[in-house]
């Protein structure tokens, strides 16, 4: 294990469908993020946990999205009633607690289109 | 809103040439400040990063200025190949969070 490990890579589904991403962090980090990237932006922040506990939700993720993060190790987030604004890359990291200095591992993302 | 400008948005240098990136932010909140590069269809991967009290970091061929008062910082690539050719991201973090503001990246192309 020695990256952020992310599944599907690429996902493409009909507007409406209900999507749902895997990460697998690295092993012994606690902390876990996802991000959005659209085309030509830069990653947005979505949601962060500390092991299993969801601490923080960004206002970009609405009543449609949801995280989890069973047992403080791989983390889903899936997206239910598909938009085509959904559209982007999703980018999951991880980090160790008390070594933020080191920054994020991302993994490679996932890039979802929706028709 | 963005928080974090970052200019240019592309920039062609040819090789052996010194590229330089730009950014500036508006919260003096931020307490640490990375750098990353992102090549098509991987993710972001962590070049060089910053506190706010130093002014200056060298890693490698990649160094950061950064200017507190004028709330600016940059990256420089020394001696820049054509392997460096990449997107690359600033970002900035609020003290006391773990989450980053992102620039909108700079697409670099350096030049055989």
């Amino acid at each position: 294990d020695t990256g952020v490990s992310q599944n599907p890579r690429h996902k493409i589904t009909k507007r409406g469908q209900n999507v749902t991403f895997r990460c697998d962090p690295i092993s012994e980090h606690n902390r876990l993020y996802w991000y959005r990237q659209t085309l030509g932006q830069g990653p947005e922040f979505l949601t962060y946990f500390q092991n299993e506990a969801q601490l923080e939700k960004s206002r970009l993720l609405s009543d449609r999205f949801s995280a989890e993060r069973p047992k403080g190790s791989f983390s889903t987030l899936e997206i239910q009633r598909t938009e085509q604004g959904d559209s982007a890359m999703y980018l999951c990291a991880s980090s160790l607690l008390n070594r933020d200095d080191y920054g994020y591992t991302f993994g490679s993302g996932t890039r979802l289109t929706v028709v | 809103q963005q928080q974090v400008k970052q200019s240019p948005q592309s920039l062609i240098v040819q090789k052996g040439g010194i590229p330089i990136i730009n950014c500036a932010y508006e919260n003096t909140a931020f307490d640490y400040f990375p750098w990353y590069q992102q090549f098509p269809g991987k993710g972001p991967a962590l070049l060089i990063a910053i506190r706010p009290d130093v002014s200056e970091k060298k890693e490698g061929r990649f160094t950061i200025s950064f200017n507190k008062s004028a709330k600016q910082f940059s990256l420089h690539i020394m001696d820049s190949q054509p392997g460096d050719s990449a997107t690359y991201f600033c970002a900035a973090r609020r003290a006391g969070t773990y989450k980053y503001i992102f620039g909108t990246g700079t697409r670099l192309k350096v030049l055989a």
